[in-house]
C-alpha cells in the first residue's frame, strides 16, 4: 500500500515566523511531488511542484526534496494570517500510467496575528 | 484564469434524486480527468479516473453503478450520483491533468458541494 504521511496538526506559528510542513512517502520510485493549499470549503490550489533533490524557491515558499530519505517539505517564510489553511502533500503514483496522485491527509496551519 | 470549470458549485436535493456534475477543461484537451470526494476534515479521496473515449477506472470500494462517469469529449467529464442518499453528501472535486508530461500538476475545479436531504 503506497502511502503519503503528514502530521495533521494544527501547526500554530506567530505571524512573521517560518512555518515548516513535512511529508514522507513510501513509494521509493516516486518522481513528482506537489504541495497544495486548501482553504476551508474550497478546492486545492497548487503552491509548488518539485522533482529534483534539493530546494526550490518561489517567493515566500521553499519546497525541499530528499528522495533518499523519501521526504519532502514546504517552508513558508514570513507567515501571514492568510496562509492559514490545510496544506496537502501529493505524490505522483509511478507506474499507474494515469498520473494519479497519492495525497497525504494534510496539515492544518494556523498563523496567529 | 480558471483552467478547470466545475458546475454546479452547490446542490441540495431530496434523497433518491440523481445529480450530474460537470467538469470542463478550459485551456487544453484532457484525455484524463480525476474525480475526488472529500468529507469534512478529511483529505481528498480519489473515486475514479475518467478516460476520454473509454470506461472510467474506479478505485477500490467505489460503486461504479452508483457513480456514473462519462468522458465523451476531450474537454468534458461528467459524474452522475445516481439515487443519491444522505450518506452521499460530500464535496466532490474534479481535476485535470494536462497530459503533456508525467510530472505535470493536476488542476482542480472549484468543487461541488452536494447535500442530500
Amino acid at each position: 500500500q503506497k502511502e503519503v504521511e503528514q502530521n495533521s496538526g494544527p501547526l500554530s506559528v506567530p505571524e512573521g515566523a517560518i512555518a515548516s510542513l513535512n511529508c514522507t512517502y513510501s513509494d521509493r520510485v516516486s518522481q513528482s511531488f506537489f504541495w497544495y493549499r486548501q482553504y476551508s470549503g474550497k478546492s486545492p490550489e497548487l503552491i509548488m511542484s518539485i522533482y529534483s533533490n534539493g530546494d526550490k524557491e518561489d517567493g515566500r515558499f521553499t519546497a525541499q526534496l530528499n528522495k533518499a530519505s523519501q521526504y519532502v517539505s514546504l517552508l513558508i517564510r514570513d507567515s501571514q494570517p492568510s496562509d492559514s489553511a490545510t496544506y496537502l502533500c501529493a505524490v505522483n503514483e509511478e507506474g499507474s500510467g494515469t498520473y494519479k496522485y497519492i495525497f497525504g491527509t494534510g496539515t492544518r496551519l494556523k498563523v496567529l496575528a | 484564469g480558471a483552467v478547470v470549470s466545475q458546475h454546479p458549485s452547490w446542490v441540495i436535493c431530496k434523497s433518491g434524486t440523481s445529480v450530474k456534475i460537470e467538469c470542463r477543461s478550459l485551456d487544453f484537451q484532457a484525455t484524463t480527468m480525476f474525480w475526488y470526494r472529500q468529507f469534512p476534515k478529511q483529505s481528498l479521496m480519489l473515486m475514479a479516473t475518467s478516460n476520454e473515449g473509454s470506461k472510467a477506472t474506479y478505485e477500490q470500494g467505489v460503486e461504479k453503478d452508483k457513480f456514473l462517469i462519462n468522458h465523451a469529449s476531450l474537454t468534458l467529464s461528467t459524474l452522475t450520483v445516481t439515487s443519491a442518499h444522505p450518506e452521499d453528501s460530500s464535496f466532490y472535486i474534479c481535476s485535470v491533468n494536462p497530459g503533456t508530461g508525467h510530472g505535470q500538476p493536476q488542476h482542480f475545479g472549484d468543487g461541488t458541494r452536494l447535500s442530500i436531504l
